[in-house]
C-alpha cells in the first residue's frame, strides 16, 4: 500500500514533443506529490510538486496533472528538449502527523531520452 | 543558491569496516534525511532527523546504522559493519518545512563495499 507505481520505465521523445510520465498510488494518506529529475551521477533535484487540493500545477514547460479519485498523477513536459534527458522520479509523502510521516516514497523512475 | 553538500563523493571499503558519510544540509533547514539508491533501482528512505532525534526510520535502518548531528552544520550517517549489500548511492536531504515538503537532495556518496 506504500508503493508508488511509475510508468513507463523508459521513454524516447523527439525534440519539441510532449513527454508524459504516469504514477499511481494506493495509500489515500498520501497528500504531497513531488517530481524529481536526476541526471547521471547527481542527486535527485526537486522539479515540481502538487497537493491533492488542485488538479493541475504548471511551472514553465512542466505540468503535473492530478486525479484524486483515480489515485493517479502525471508529469507532462511540453516542448521537450535534449537537455531534459534524465531520469524522472515521482514520489509521495503521507500527511504530516506531528513528528512523523516525513518520508518520501519514490516510484522506480523513468529514463527519458529526448532526441534532437 | 544554497545546496546540500556531501563528502566523500565515492567511498570504497571492505566488508565489516565502519564508514561515516558526511552531509552539510542547507543552513536554515532543520529537518534532515538519508536515502539510498541501489544501482538502477528507486530511491529508498532510510531515516529522518529533527532536533537531535530520529523522527522516523525504515526497516532498512537497522542497528548497523546510526545518524548524528555532531555540530551545527554537519549531519552524518554511520554504518558500523558494512555488508556487500550496503553498496549503494547514499543521498542526504534537508527541508525547511516541518511537513517534510520540499526536500532538497545532495549529490550523493557512492559507497562500494568489497
Amino acid at each position: 500500500q506504500q508503493q508508488v507505481k511509475q510508468s513507463p520505465q523508459s521513454l524516447i521523445v523527439q525534440k519539441g514533443g510532449i513527454s508524459i510520465i504516469n504514477c499511481a498510488y494506493e495509500n489515500t494518506a498520501f497528500d504531497y506529490f513531488p517530481w524529481y529529475q536526476q541526471f547521471p551521477g547527481k542527486g535527485p533535484a526537486l522539479l515540481i510538486a502538487i497537493r491533492p487540493d488542485v488538479s493541475e500545477k504548471k511551472e514553465g514547460r512542466f505540468t503535473i496533472s492530478f486525479n484524486k479519485s483515480a489515485k493517479q498523477f502525471s508529469l507532462h513536459i511540453m516542448d521537450s528538449q535534449p537537455g531534459d534527458s534524465a531520469t524522472y522520479f515521482c514520489a509521495a509523502r503521507p500527511s504530516y502527523s506531528g513528528g512523523s510521516n516525513y518520508k518520501l516514497t519514490f516510484g522506480k523512475g523513468t529514463l527519458l531520452t529526448v532526441n534532437p | 543558491e544554497p545546496e546540500v553538500t556531501q563528502t566523500p563523493s565515492h567511498q570504497v571499503t571492505q566488508m565489516g569496516q565502519e564508514v561515516i558519510l558526511r552531509c552539510v544540509p542547507i543552513s536554515n533547514h532543520l529537518y534532515f534525511y538519508w536515502y539510498r539508491q541501489i544501482l538502477g533501482q528507486k530511491v529508498e528512505f532510510l531515516v529522518s532527523f529533527y532536533n537531535n532525534e530520529i523522527s522516523e526510520k525504515s526497516e532498512i535502518f537497522d542497528d548497523q546504522f546510526s545518524v548524528e548531528r555532531p555540530d551545527g552544520s554537519n549531519f552524518t550517517l554511520k554504518i558500523r559493519s558494512t555488508k556487500l549489500e550496503d553498496s549503494a548511492m547514499y543521498f542526504c536531504a534537508s527541508s525547511e518545512s516541518r511537513t517534510g515538503n520540499e526536500q532538497y537532495f545532495g549529490p550523493g556518496t557512492r559507497l562500494t563495499v568489497t
